[in-house]
């Protein structure tokens, strides 16, 4: 079974510093999602990652793959308050379905 | 476009009653996802389609718990009889061809509370 693993769960941290958060998965994928959810709102993408070694960046996020680490990053650049919200990563494991799992999410808070 | 359109926002029940929650996707989408999401267990995928076909259902809970999509612009998910522990945040997510780079789009999630 896949999984899909995120830390840290909760972040706090300071307008202006810099921080990266995590996710691990457990199984051969070659593709990954990150999505950011607002309280009480729906979800929205962020990144698609496709391949081994793959960075995308917006603004102060930047989102990186590493396939046979099984491991994504977001790194976030000098955050600003309004980056506050809750990420998600998802894989689709290489099974030839379209099973996006979903990681634990970790809810940021950017303090001003 | 104006998205994936899930009703009701909200829906408050009494346990045992039976529950309905619809989702209209982004037309010409070929995927159409259901999730549930609680603070303790966060986004599980309970079950998805395409075209109009079930393909994976192994997410969803129980045999109280069925999903249809009966032509290309709606699902249902119906729970029946609902229990308390359902409570939680269901959202319907499409996505065009299920192609590598498609990422989903989100309806905005129906609320449901049982009592």
């Amino acid at each position: 079974e896949l999984k899909v693993e995120q830390n840290p769960l909760f972040l706090s941290m300071q307008e202006g510093k810099n921080y990266t958060i995590y996710c691990n998965y457990s199984t051969t994928s070659d593709r990954l999602y990150w999505y950011r959810q607002d309280p009480g709102k729906s979800l929205e993408s962020l990144f698609v990652l496709l391949s081994n070694g793959a960075v995308k960046q917006e603004g102060r996020l930047m989102a990186s793959l590493d396939t046979k680490a099984r491991l994504s990053t977001l790194h976030i650049t000098a955050a600003v308050h309004d980056l506050s919200a809750t990420y998600f990563c998802a894989v689709v494991p290489v099974s030839g379905t379209y099973k996006y799992i979903f990681g634990t999410g970790t809810r940021l808070k950017v303090l001003a | 476009d104006a998205g994936v359109i899930q009703s009701p926002r909200h829906e408050v029940t009494e346990m045992g009653q039976e529950v309905t929650l619809r989702c209209k996707p982004i037309s010409g989408h070929d995927y159409l996802f259901w999730y549930r999401q609680t603070m303790m267990r966060g986004l599980e995928l309970l079950i998805y389609f395409n075209n109009n076909v079930p393909i994976d259902d192994s997410g969803m809970p129980e045999d109280r718990f069925s999903a249809k999509m009966p032509n290309a612009s709606f699902s249902t998910l119906k729970i029946q009889p609902s229990e308390p522990r359902d409570s939680a945040v269901y959202f319907c997510a499409s996505s065009p061809t299920g192609a590598s780079n498609e990422k989903l789009f989100f309806g905005s999630g129906t609320q449901l509370s049982v009592l």
